[in-house]
Order: C-alpha cells, then structure tokens, then sequence
C-alpha cells in the first residue's frame, strides 16, 4: 500500500522551532518529488514546499521562506521540515504529500503555537 | 501566483442530483490541474490529476474536464459520503496553489 505518515507536530512557543517528518512506504520514495501542504483551522489548503527526487531543488512558498527548511532522506525514505521561527499564523496540521499532485495524503501533524 | 477561484463555495444538493463544480485559473495552466476531497476532519483525498485523469480507485462518477483556465469536476448520482470540500490544485508554477474550496451538503 502506497502511504505516507507525518509525526512530530506539537505544541511550540512564538519564535520557537519543531522538526517535522513524514515516513513514505509502499513506493520507490526517491523517483519522486515530496512536498508539504498545510491547513490553518477551519481553514483551506497552503502548499508549504516541495523538493527534487534527489534533494537538488527546494522550493516555498513567500511567507515561510527564510524559516522553514525542507530536507529528505532517500535512504530512510524519510521526507522532513524545519520550522523555526514560528509564528502563530504557522499553526496548522501539517500534510506530507507524494509529487505534484498530492497523492497520497498522510493523516496529518497538527502543529500548535502559543 | 496563480490564484485559482472556485465556485459556488458552497451547494446543497439531492441525493441522486448530478453536482458540478467549477475552478478558473487566472492564467492559462494548460492541464495541469487536480482536484481533491475532504472528507469532515479527514485528511484531503486525490481525486483527479492532470485535469481529466481519474486517480486509482477512484470511482467513475467523479470526471473532470476542461483546458487552459476553465476547469469543471462533475460528481454524477450524488451520495451521502459525497459530502466533503472539493480542492482543485494547480501545478503550472510555483508557489502551487489551491482554490477556496466548495463545500457540499445534502
């Protein structure tokens, strides 16, 4: 089965950072580029980044860009997001999401700042 | 930034009724454009990639159609587990961006 599980979300201070990582099976991991996708509460989806197969390209969206970096382990099969600086607008569940049309989903970390 | 706009935001429809909802892009995005359901505090689901192509078990009465910056994904015989928020994504150019999404109700 072809899945992806995010942990590492939690409860942070303003200015504070978190480590997020998502774990993906049941595919070739490193054929694919990885990205993360968030949602504030109640709110739409926000593409947050997304990196190269190899980890040669990253990109951001404006407002994380400078504070957030995306990282990927092919070897572990292992996708990861550095968030520091945190704000509270960057309070959202955090999604782990296969190439460039998401699919599939993980079932989300929820990253809370306050 | 493409910004995508989805309409209606909301609908209320029949069990049975056939639901249409419509994306425009601002700009030509060709066909790069997928859509997803959100299930009430799922996680959102893959739906349609490429504009027309239906994901992996994906049931046929969800299509979408359409080219360039008029986008439209069709739910035929809708039912009860239908009721979600649709997405649709385009991924043309960075930053990818998601339309408001369209909430439906029965």
């Amino acid at each position: 089965e072809v899945q992806v599980v995010e942990s590492g979300g939690g409860l942070v201070q303003p200015g504070g950072s978190l480590r997020l990582s998502c774990v993906a099976s049941g595919f070739t991991f490193s054929r694919f580029w990885m990205s993360w996708v968030r949602q504030a509460p109640g709110k739409g989806l926000e593409w947050v980044a997304n990196i190269k197969e190899d980890g040669s390209e990253r990109y951001y969206v404006d407002s994380v860009r400078g504070r957030f970096t995306i990282s990927r382990d092919n070897a572990k099969n292992s996708l990861y997001l550095q968030m520091d600086s945190l704000r509270a607008e960057d309070a959202a569940v955090y999604y782990c999401a296969r190439d460039f049309y998401f699919d599939p989903w993980g079932q989300g970390t929820l990253v809370t700042v306050s | 930034e493409i910004q995508l706009t989805q309409s209606p935001s909301s609908l209320s429809a029949s069990v049975g009724d056939r639901v249409t909802i419509t994306c425009r892009a601002s700009q030509d995005i060709t066909n790069y454009l997928a859509w997803f359901q959100q299930r009430p505090g799922k996680a959102p689901k893959s739906l349609i990639y490429g504009a027309s192509n239906l994901q992996s078990g994906v049931p046929s009465k969800f299509s979408g159609s359409g080219s360039g910056t008029d986008f439209t994904l069709t739910i035929t015989s809708l039912q009860p587990e239908d009721v979600a928020t649709y997405y649709c994504q385009q991924y043309k150019g960075y930053p990818l961006t998601f339309g408001g999404g369209t909430k439906v109700e029965i």
